[in-house]
């Protein structure tokens, strides 16, 4: 099946790390994605990784992947309030042709 | 580049009005997609085309919904007989087949259009 979830709320404080998780279902997926999208905007890619791999990183944010238990996480190194946004979660499916989307978690920084 | 755009960004109409929304994807992307997405929720899948061929299309796409793109780059999305549940933002989203090695299938998208049905 496709399914995938992320919890819906994290709140963080600035400067600390956040970590947003998230699991999937479909054991053939071969990228799996975080996009970020702001308030009425569309949505902005920020990292992806290859199933191959286990562990992206890129500037403040580190990628896990643990394919044996579909669990895939995002760690954002000292959050800023500008980091406040919905995280989505996504794995591409069916050779690549689908991208399935999580319902996303809503990173709130206090400052 | 000047990435994926979306016109109307906002559009609202009366119940049983017809819509037409329309999508240019990124110059060089050959893939378009388009997806529903409510508050609250994450984007769901509409459908997908490969130049102008529509290759797959949800179950959420009723006969209201049709989708084109006749010659390969821009693409349409009409709704006739809006109804309330139509209520959404519709978010179109280009790839590139070629990238697949290089990014995966990494499709970018647009700012969406906003419908509201009254």
């Amino acid at each position: 099946g496709e399914d995938v979830e992320q919890s819906l709320f994290l709140s963080v404080r600035e400067g600390d790390s956040s970590v947003i998780n998230c699991t999937y279902t479909d054991s053939s997926s071969t990228y799996l994605y975080w996009y970020k999208q702001e308030p009425g905007a569309g949505l902005q890619l920020l990292t992806y990784i290859f199933s191959n791999m286990d562990m992206k990183q890129d500037q403040r944010l580190t990628v896990l992947l643990n394919k044996k238990d579909k669990h895939l996480s995002l760690r954002i190194a000292d959050t800023q309030t500008g980091d406040s946004a919905i995280y989505f979660c996504a794995e591409s499916i069916g050779g690549g042709f689908k991208t399935i989307f999580g319902a996303g978690t809503r990173l709130f920084v206090k400052a | 580049d000047t990435g994926v755009s979306q016109d109307p960004r906002h559009k609202i109409t009366k119940r049983g009005q017809n819509v037409t929304f329309r999508c240019d994807p990124i110059s060089e992307h050959n893939r378009l997609y388009w997806y529903r997405q409510t508050l609250g929720q994450g984007p769901e899948f509409l459908t997908y085309f490969q130049n102008e061929a529509q290759l797959e299309k949800s179950r959420l796409l009723s006969d209201r919904f049709s989708a084109e793109r006749p010659k390969g780059s821009f693409s349409t999305l009409e709704i006739q007989r809006t109804e309330q549940g139509d209520s959404a933002m519709y978010l179109c989203a280009s790839s590139s087949s070629w990238d697949h090695g290089s990014s995966g299938n990494t499709i970018y998208f647009g700012e969406g259009s906003w419908l509201t049905v009254v």
